[in-house]
């Protein structure tokens, strides 16, 4: 167990529809980093939040966006969808300054 | 811009055989480099990183990969294959002078024979 929790373990939905993905990082950790991996793209850095302030940006679309609240979880927020969004939605987290993050259970997100 | 390649998308060993995983970075300085390990169904573990020092790092679970700069390698090894070793491998990069993104290879399933 990573310490890095995520909500919902499965979501389903149609295209067109918007969704909400939750993480909670390990306790102390102030950076959140979100991913996407798909069979087609493979793990895919979407974008970190640090403290509350977004830090990096990947290939994000437009889309789709996140946020890190004052008590450090986060959310990616997914709109219009599509089904190629269809996909494995990973948070992680790390310490301040620290290289090494620790993954969430992830989220499994299926478009019909 | 970083890249990592994962050669071989698919490694099949016998179990107590070598186990031997390859990567390649692209990079202009020596980045970073990371393993990690993903079980079916779960998330990424950390099985070990190089970030200086001893370009011979061990991880956990009996792996263990070595930094070679003039290969621009960080092949992962491990001595025995065990049938709980079959996942999916992923090396990583991670710029040093940058943010702390991490860029992924592609993978390699490791299948392990019995």
């Amino acid at each position: 167990d990573s310490g890095v929790t995520q909500t919902p373990k499965h979501l389903i939905t149609a295209t067109g529809q918007r969704v909400t993905l939750r993480c909670s990082p390990r306790s102390g950790d102030l950076s959140v980093y979100w991913y996407q991996q798909s069979l087609d793209q493979g793990l895919q850095f979407l974008i970190q939040y640090y403290n509350g302030e977004e830090r990096a940006k990947g290939n994000i679309l437009e889309r789709f966006s996140a946020q890190q609240f004052p008590d450090l979880h986060s959310e990616l927020n997914l709109s219009s969808l599509e089904l190629g969004d269809s996909a494995l939605y990973f948070c992680a987290s790390s310490v301040a300054g620290g290289r090494t993050q620790y993954f969430g259970p992830g989220t499994r997100l299926t478009v019909l | 811009a970083q890249s990592v390649t994962q050669l071989g998308s698919h490694v099949s060993v016998s179990e107590g055989a070598l186990v031997l995983l390859r990567c390649n970075y692209s990079s202009s300085v020596p980045p970073y480099l990371f393993w990690y390990v993903q079980y079916p169904n779960q998330g990424l573990q950390l099985l070990l990183k190089y970030t200086t020092g001893a370009t011979l790092v061990k991880g956990i679970n009996g792996f263990e990969a070595e930094f070679k700069k003039s290969e621009t390698s960080f092949h992962l090894t491990k001595p025995s294959a065990h049938m709980s070793d079959a996942a999916e491998y992923f090396c990583a990069v991670s710029d040093r002078g940058g943010d702390d993104k991490i860029i992924f290879g592609k993978g390699t399933r490791l299948h392990i024979l019995p």
